[in-house]
């Protein structure tokens, strides 16, 4: 199975600040990539896919980079609304997998 | 609008089944293939399985940890997806989503999720 390794697992940072989160997988996956954004109590929401497209309807502050083994979300501004988990996940092999999450806080 | 919801959810002695369902709206349902994720509580997610459509003659896969326990099945004509959960242990306690694999390939749209506990 593909092994995503997301780092870190915790993050604080204040309003405005740019945040990082970085996913790396154990084996080559192309820019078979997504990025998901998960609020306290609701189901997860996509935000990125093909490693750097961002879904429909998602703020520009979110992006994504990255192919291969090594891949980055990017919040270029936090906002209060961010407070949350956000996960890669891997689609190019069978079993779809899921990194172990960044959780943001402010 | 699409609308995923999950039912079925409830408590469960070890060694039990539980079936969950998902009623889809919105959306061609026989056109897309479907996933079920599930989340333990307090960590992260864990993908399932999925099911792909009729043209793909309905094939499964699923992840190696319910592999011959968990079934996924579906019925285009009710526009319903459905998890079979057999041999239930405690580590199955989880809230149990219902995706939509969307045409770009990631999931797209999530239920709100169900809640299985299995306790004795």
């Amino acid at each position: 199975d593909v092994q995503l390794t997301q780092s870190p697992s915790f993050l604080s940072a204040s309003v405005g600040d740019r945040v990082t989160s970085t996913c790396r997988a154990s084996q080559g996956i192309r820019s078979y990539l997504a990025w998901y954004q998960q609020k306290p109590g609701k189901a997860p929401k996509l935000l990125i896919y093909a490693a750097s497209t961002l879904q429909s309807g998602v703020p520009s502050r979110f992006s994504g980079s990255g192919s291969g083994t090594e891949f980055t979300l990017t919040i270029s501004s936090l906002q209060p609304e961010d407070v949350a988990t956000y996960y890669c996940q891997q689609i190019n092999y069978y079993p779809v997998t899921f990194g172990g999450g960044t959780k943001v806080e402010i | 609008e699409v609308q995923l919801v999950e039912s079925g959810g409830g408590v469960v002695h070890p060694g039990g089944s539980l079936r969950l369902s998902c009623a889809a709206s919105g959306f061609t349902f026989s056109d897309h293939y479907m996933d079920w994720v599930r989340q333990r509580p307090g960590k992260g997610l864990e993908w399932l399985g999925r099911i792909r459509t009729k043209p793909n003659r309905y094939n499964t896969e699923y992840a190696a940890s319910v592999r011959g326990r968990f079934t996924i099945s579906r019925d285009d004509s009710s526009n319903s997806l459905f998890l079979q959960l057999n041999s239930l242990t405690t580590e199955d306690t989880a809230f149990y989503f219902c995706t939509r694999r969307g045409p770009n390939g990631p999931n797209d749209y999530w239920g709100q999720g169900t809640l299985v506990i299995v306790s004795s």
